[in-house]
């Protein structure tokens, strides 16, 4: 149990185009998502937590224009990185939580984005 | 506030010796403690936890010990394999909130 899929796994694209990472959970209601970045050799990042309904919480630094997140059911919640640009260039990893876990994320297997 | 330092790394072992990687925290309150593994390309996979003091973890060989004496969460394995070769990430879960707090990740590597 508790598996979390993101989808897709990997993608390219030009410079200025927007691109969409989805976050499933499958087998529980995951009430709380957060997305996380990763450069090569480091740890992961925190950029924002979601829960089901409302609006994101992003991590300072983070800009919420740039990375939108929506988390509209209990299952899914989506990143779009918008405009992006090489540097945007990074891994993306999605967790998920469900209420009857106590204090355990979820993770998925994570996107890598390549901005051309 | 809460905070987790691990041992930096890379670490290169021989198949076969014992592995320690050094995991601390601080906290308030009464965290849960974390051990993941991340293979090359690949996602996080939760490898062993612990919920409380004295609590030990394990799974796949790897241990680790909740010490809130020492503050620590150690990771180790007696008798590594080429395939244990990964990143490892020791990390904190607040009993408050939702955030998480992820140490830097130490490098692991298993030559035959």
């Amino acid at each position: 149990g508790a598996v979390v899929s993101q989808h897709p796994s990997r993608v390219i694209c030009k410079s200025g185009t927007s691109v969409k990472i989805e976050c499933r959970s499958l087998d529980f209601q995951a009430t709380t998502m957060f997305w996380y970045r990763q450069f090569p050799k480091q740890s992961l990042m925190l950029m924002a937590t979601s829960n089901e309904g409302s609006k994101a919480t992003y991590e300072q630094g983070v800009e919420k224009d740039k990375f939108l997140i929506n988390h509209a059911s209990l299952t899914l919640s989506t990143l779009t990185v918008t405009s992006a640009h090489p540097e945007d260039s990074s891994f993306y990893i999605c967790s998920a939580r469900g209420d009857n876990v106590l204090n355990e994320q979820f993770f998925g297997p994570g996107t890598r984005l390549t901005v051309l | 506030g809460n905070s987790v330092t691990q041992m930096e790394g890379p670490v290169t072992l021989s198949e076969e010796a014992f592995l320690t990687i050094n995991c601390t925290y601080t906290a308030t309150g009464y965290p849960s403690l974390f051990w993941y593994v991340q293979y090359p390309g690949e996602g996080l996979q939760l490898l062993l936890k612990a919920t409380k003091a004295d609590d030990k973890g394990s799974n796949k060989g790897f241990e680790a010990t909740y010490r809130k004496e020492t503050t620590s969460f150690h990771l180790e394995k007696g008798s590594v394999q080429v395939s244990d070769s990964a990143v490892y990430f020791c990390a904190l879960g607040a009993n408050t909130g939702n955030q998480f707090y992820f140490g830097t990740g130490t490098s692991l590597t298993v030559i035959p």
